[in-house]
């Protein structure tokens, strides 16, 4: 597509619901990124795929989380349980090798009451 | 690791005057830098980007920056802040590396001063 596309754009949930984040990068990117932004705050790495390599999780904050991503394509992020601390916007990026210049989606923002 | 940090959480400049926003990296090995923007409701804009060659790079609405080796920098300048440069400035490091992630600095927060 023209841009990275992420759903749903806004997302309110109760505590210990699971919510699932969706993230279509451009066409021919091999490389994405998911970012958590708390409100005011910087952007906090979670997870990095590249190709079809191991991805890196090192930035996942619990085991609540998870990431897929099939093959170049389609990436999700799964929060389970999720707790108000879960509340951010949650940004996916893509590239089209690692370290080149990513391009953001618009977000989805979450909200745990 | 890397790690970026900004030392500057939030800069109050006048409008007219001139504007350096600090970043400082570590990496391992030759570094890709770059400088996001994120005004207030929007995403994020690439405002410049080095990756090698000349360590002075031009990027949009005005900006540049420079990488400085020695000192792990990569300050963000602009001769001349107008009103609308008002947003959060992002400074980022990657690199070359197929395992290499983008990590993100926490970012200064830029207000302008009638």
């Amino acid at each position: 597509g023209a841009g990275v596309s992420q759903s749903p754009s806004n997302k309110v949930t109760e505590k210990g619901k699971d919510v699932e984040l969706r993230c279509d990068p451009i066409s021919g990117h091999t490389a994405l990124y998911w970012y958590r932004q708390r409100l005011g705050q910087g952007l906090e790495f979670l997870i990095y795929f590249q190709g079809n390599s191991a991805p890196d999780k090192s930035g996942l904050p619990s085991d609540r989380f998870s990431a897929e991503r099939t093959g170049e394509s389609v990436s999700t992020l799964t929060i389970q349980r999720t707790q108000q601390e879960d509340s951010a916007v949650y940004l996916c990026a893509s590239s089209q090798r690692s370290g080149n210049t990513i391009y953001f989606g618009e977000g989805s923002w979450l909200t745990v009451v | 690791a890397q790690s970026v940090t900004q030392p500057d959480i939030h800069i109050t400049v006048s409008e007219g005057a001139s504007l350096e926003l600090r970043c400082n990296y570590s990496y391992g090995a030759t570094p890709y830098l770059f400088w996001y923007v994120q005004s207030p409701g929007q995403g994020l804009q690439l405002l410049l980007k080095y990756f090698s060659g000349d360590t002075l790079v031009q990027g949009i609405k005005g900006f540049e920056a420079e990488f400085k080796r020695s000192q792990s920098s990569f300050n963000l300048r602009k001769p001349s802040v107008h009103w609308s440069d008002a947003a959060e400035y992002f400074c980022a490091v990657g690199g070359p590396e197929s395992a290499s992630k983008i990590i993100f600095g926490s970012g200064t927060r830029l207000s302008i001063r009638p």
